[in-house]
Formats: C-alpha cells, structure tokens, sequence
C-alpha cells in the first residue's frame, strides 16, 4: 500500500527566504506525482505535475524534484512571499488507469513580512 | 462560471436526511472525481469518473451514492449519514483520468449532526 508523508508538518519563514518542502512515498512504482496549494477554506490548485520520466520541473518560482528510486519528491520556492502561505499538499499516483492517488497530510507553509 | 464550480458551499443536515452535492466542470474535461477531506487525514479519493462510467470506487459506504449524467456534471447522493462523515468534500476534473493534471472545485463543507 502506497503510503506519503510530507515533512515538515508546518514551516514558517520570513519573506524572501527560500525553502524546500519535503515529500516522500514507500513505493517507488509510480506514474506521476503532483504538487498542489491549498489555501484555508478552498480547493486544491495543482502547481507542478512530474511524470515518472521527468527529474523535475519548473514554474516561475516554484521548482519540483522526483528521485523515484529513493521515493522523494522536493518542491523549491525561491524568494518566498506572504501570498505563498497555504498549505501545500504531495500526490502521487501509483495505479496509472487505476486511478490509486495517494496524497501526504500537507505542509503548512506561513511566510511572514 | 469558469472552472470547476461546486453547490452548495455549506450543508448541514441530520443523520436522516437525504441531500445531494453537485459539481460543474467548464473546462472540457473528460474524467470528474470526488474527494473527501477530513481533519488531521489525507485527502481520499471517493469516486472517479472516465466518459460519465464509474472506474474506481474506493470502499466508499453505500450511504454515498455518485451520479454522473454527462461529462460536465457530477452528483454525490448522500443518505443516512453518519457524524463522522462530516468534512470537505472536493470535485475535481482533468482531461484524462489521474494521469493528467486536476483541477479543483472550491469544496462543500459538510456537517452531520
């Protein structure tokens, strides 16, 4: 059974520092993993889709990792902004057309001005 | 409306109620999903949906029950519910089931009393 776990479980960091969320997974079988946002009271908004072929990739200031070998996934923010705090939420999915996705709890991200 | 769009934002209803959630996708998409969010728990994926037939039903209880007339619509009948099913519930869309990028509705925040 897949199992994520996101470390850490909260972050708080002052503006402009850049920060590395953590994401890792117990089985490395995996088709794609996915990054979201989560802010208080909303959906979920995908932020960076890797497909198990992909090292990493790159939107604006955020930058995804995969090591499918050692089950870890790393989301980069660089120069972090107040209107980057939300929780931020790892999926992976290991069943391609079964459609098994498993998501971590989220990392609470708080960047303070 | 643009998007995902999910009715109504807020319920709250007696464990012998019978009410239905609804969701509308905007984007062309062709697989829906329903998702349960619970405090301090993973988001779980309930039902997905490919071409309006069911593919994956995750041992979710019989007291829910989805309907999908067509592929912008996605319905989650509730009944005889229980306390402890009260949470977010969030719908989703992509273009492809699961291995392509999903997009959120802003959730139904469910409460059983």
């Amino acid at each position: 059974k897949q199992e994520v776990t996101q470390i850490p479980a909260a972050l708080s960091v002052p503006e402009g520092e850049n920060l590395v969320l953590n994401c890792s997974f117990t089985d490395s079988a995996i088709y794609n993993l996915q990054w979201f946002r989560q802010d208080p009271g909303k959906g979920l908004t995908s932020l960076l889709l890797i497909q198990s072929s992909q090292r990493e990739q790159t939107s604006g200031r955020l930058n995804a990792s995969l090591d499918k070998s050692s089950g870890r996934s790393t989301l980069y923010i660089a120069a972090s902004q107040p209107g980057d705090s939300a929780t931020y939420l790892c999926a992976v999915n290991s069943g391609g057309s079964n459609y098994k996705l498993t998501f971590g709890k989220g990392t609470l991200l708080t960047v303070n001005p | 409306e643009t998007g995902v769009t999910q009715t109504p934002r807020h319920l709250v209803m007696g464990m012998t109620n019978k009410k239905s959630l609804k969701c509308e996708q905007h984007l062309g998409h062709n697989a829906m999903y329903w998702y349960k969010q619970s405090a301090k728990k993973p988001l779980e994926l309930m039902f997905v949906y490919s071409l309006e037939e069911r593919v994956e039903n995750n041992s979710v209880p019989s007291r829910f029950s989805p309907e999908c007339p067509n592929s912008s619509h996605l319905f989650l009948h509730l009944h005889t519910l229980q306390p402890e099913d009260s949470a977010l519930y969030l719908c989703a869309s992509s273009q492809a089931p699961v291995t392509d990028t999903q997009y959120f509705g802003p959730g139904t925040r469910l409460t059983v009393l």
